[in-house]
């Protein structure tokens, strides 16, 4: 059974680009978190979705930030017109219930 | 309310030793705690959780230690290895609006020197 994929692992843009981050769960999950980490902190929850559905996105800034998990392929967190202060490392979490979360190994973008 | 503060911030520890580090939290809606362990360039991973009914939680070398009426919990790391050396994640998970969420301590950077 394969973990929690995220892809890219690497991600570069440039002020004004957008990003797109993608996370396959593993199979069975029906449950995604996003989380960003900036260096030397830890995890800050964004949003956490089921199929088709946004449950809690109360993490996610209003603005240039939206995320979705479609009925079929990977969660997708997207961020528009990307800054400077957007670079961080951006970790998946999926779990098949409320308690257990597995993490994927996380994309870490840059702005430049 | 909603915060979860973990300390040390990082810990040196000799091989052999044991390594302790701590969490508090103030909102007694937690109902489930979890530690993570990360090593570098990678995503967090379970390393053992614990209930707020259960005051202890062994697996290995690996302790959980909860005292509820303090609301602060513990991981011990008996005889202490390099290979130890990761970051370490407390968290606490709650209910709220009909849906889960957990709340992470801000890291403690474990170095157990060999």
């Amino acid at each position: 059974n394969a973990g929690v994929m995220q892809n890219p692992r690497h991600l570069v843009r440039r002020r004004g680009q957008e990003a797109r981050l993608r996370c396959s769960p593993m199979k069975g999950h029906s449950h995604v978190y996003w989380y960003r980490q900036l260096p030397e902190e830890g995890l800050k929850f964004m949003v956490y979705l089921q199929k088709e559905n946004i449950i809690d996105e109360s993490g996610m800034p209003k603005e240039r930030f939206s995320a979705e998990f479609p009925k079929e392929g990977p969660s997708i967190l997207r961020i528009q017109q990307v800054v400077r202060g957007d670079s961080a490392a951006y970790f998946c979490a999926s779990s098949p219930d409320k308690e257990s979360q597995f993490f994927g190994p996380g994309t870490r973008l840059t702005v430049l | 309310q909603q915060q979860v503060k973990q300390s040390p911030q990082s810990l040196i520890v000799q091989k052999g030793g044991i390594s302790i580090i701590n969490c508090a939290y103030e909102n007694t809606a937690f109902d489930y705690f979890p530690w993570y362990q990360q090593f570098p360039g990678k995503g967090p991973a379970l390393l053992i959780a614990i209930r707020p009914d259960v005051s202890e939680k062994k697996e290995g070398r690996f302790t959980i230690s909860f005292n509820k009426s303090a609301k602060q919990f513990s991981l011990h790391i008996m005889d202490s290895q390099p290979g130890d050396s990761a970051t370490y994640f407390c968290a606490a998970l709650y209910a709220t609006s009909g849906t889960y969420k957990y709340i992470f301590g801000t890291g403690t950077r474990l170095k157990v020197l060999a």
